[in-house]
């Protein structure tokens, strides 16, 4: 049965602090995404990896680091959390496949309040 | 740029109802599109993915469509259930962005389905 796990499900944090969201696969694969969701938006792309150490911007990077260390394992890292952060966050991970084939998993998400 | 809309934001049906929830999108050149449920504060479960070539999937009570050439989708509920309440969101995969299977995600339409 797949599964992405996300670290926390909600998280508190004062304006400023550094903060760390992590997100584990244990689908072997090479893929992950952060994407943070927010009412009338949608979701948006922060920052994805497709091997390790290896990571790309998404369409709203600003303000946000990204560490894969291990395959399994893809952190999302807020280096001074804003108010504007708060947002739902969530993680993905698809196969790599053939185009078309494939399908995403989620994680959970982590609600993230900024105070 | 593509851009995936869907309409209504929110829908509220009585039980037994049949419904359609749409999507539509603004470059045709696609791998895929898939639709997902989130229930609130949940993540996203994938229902259904149609590929590009096809015209449409099935699964139980869910049909979804596609129609590449005029940029639009179709999920089709039949005999809603107050378990079917969620926010359905649609995602189409473009072509042209590599192996890392990068979805453009709409905003979703939150279904209520009334007892």
């Amino acid at each position: 049965d797949v599964k992405v796990t996300q670290s926390s499900r909600y998280l508190v944090k004062r304006t400023g602090e550094k903060v760390f969201l992590e997100c584990v696969q244990d689908m072997d694969h090479e893929n992950m995404f952060w994407y943070r969701q927010d009412p009338g938006l949608g979701l948006r792309l922060i920052y994805f990896s497709y091997d390790v150490k290896m990571k790309e911007k998404g369409d709203i990077p600003e303000g946000y680091s990204v560490s894969r260390e291990k395959k399994e394992r893809f952190s999302l890292i807020l280096e001074s959390a804003s108010t504007n952060q708060t947002s739902m966050y969530l993680c993905a991970s698809p196969p790599a496949g053939l185009a078309g084939q494939e399908t995403q998993y989620f994680g959970p998400g982590t609600r993230l309040l900024v105070l | 740029k593509q851009e995936v809309t869907q309409i209504p934001a929110a829908l509220s049906v009585p039980e037994g109802e049949n419904l359609v929830l749409n999507c539509s999108f603004t470059d045709s050149a696609i791998y895929n599109l898939q639709w997902f449920r989130q229930d609130p504060g949940k993540g996203l479960t994938s229902l259904l993915l149609i590929q590009s070539s096809q015209r449409e999937q099935t699964s139980g009570r869910l049909n979804a469509s596609l129609d590449k050439s005029s940029g639009r989708s179709t999920l089709y509920i039949a005999a809603s259930q107050p378990g079917d309440s969620a926010t359905y969101l649609c995602a189409v995969r473009p072509q042209g962005g590599g192996a890392t299977n990068k979805l453009i995600f709409g905003t979703g339409t939150l279904l209520a389905v009334q007892p």
